[in-house]
């Protein structure tokens, strides 16, 4: 069965440091991957997606994203936090052709910023 | 701004009673999904609805139903509501029915029941 972890539910980085959200996931055949961004009272927007090729992908606002297809890993990153990158957080993988490729998704992590 | 909009922002009411949420899709887009948000079960995904026709079902409570029409904006009913079905109900819309599309996403209705 395909499913996505987020392992930690918070991650709290000081304004100016790297931060990385970590997200693994389980799928058969070549996983599609996707990050999103909540932030407070808002709806989800896209960040960025891996379908193939490079395994570094850049997304929005300063964003990117490692896929490693050994770990079964799809780990957010930014070199330099800020304090507005305050929000929720949330993996998606997309599930085989025979279910629509519906996004499944992960529980979510809160990332924290501190000045 | 995703270009998806829901109304109404914000809806109170009483259990037992019956609401209709509703959606505008992207300009162009043609599937149109829903999700439920709350605190203890995070993002639920509902049902997908492409062109007018139902695609793909998740976790849908039978006291719920969606539809979408020609113009395809969509409505999601929710009847018989109970203290638990209080969530954050988000629509998102996406060009085609399959691949692999990003989703865009509207700003959510609250739905508090009393």
């Amino acid at each position: 069965a395909q499913s996505v972890a987020q392992p930690e539910d918070q991650v709290n980085v000081a304004e100016g440091n790297p931060l990385t959200v970590k997200c693994t996931y389980s799928v058969s055949g070549n996983p599609y991957l996707f990050w999103y961004v909540q932030y407070p009272n808002r709806g989800l927007q896209f960040l960025l997606k891996y379908i193939t090729g490079d395994n570094l992908v850049k997304g929005s606002y300063g964003f990117e994203a490692e896929f490693n297809k050994s770990q079964t890993s799809f780990h957010l990153k930014k070199p330099s936090a800020l304090v507005s990158d305050s929000a929720l957080y949330f993996c998606a993988v997309s599930g085989p052709r025979g279910s629509n490729y519906q996004l499944i998704w992960g529980a979510g992590t809160k990332l924290i910023i501190k000045p | 701004d995703s270009g998806v909009t829901q109304t109404p922002k914000h809806l109170i009411t009483a259990t037992g009673q019956r609401v209709t949420l509703r959606c505008s899709p992207r300009s162009g887009d043609l599937s149109v999904y829903w999700y439920q948000q709350s605190l203890d079960q995070g993002l639920q995904f509902l049902i997908q609805y492409y062109n007018g026709e139902e695609r793909a079902k998740g976790n849908i409570l039978e006291r719920f139903s969606a539809q979408q029409f020609p113009d395809l904006h969509s409505e999601l009913n929710l009847s018989s509501l109970e203290l638990g079905d209080s969530a954050l109900y988000f629509c998102a819309s996406s060009p085609r029915a399959v691949g692999v599309n990003e989703q865009f996403f509207g700003p959510g209705t609250r739905l508090t029941v009393l």
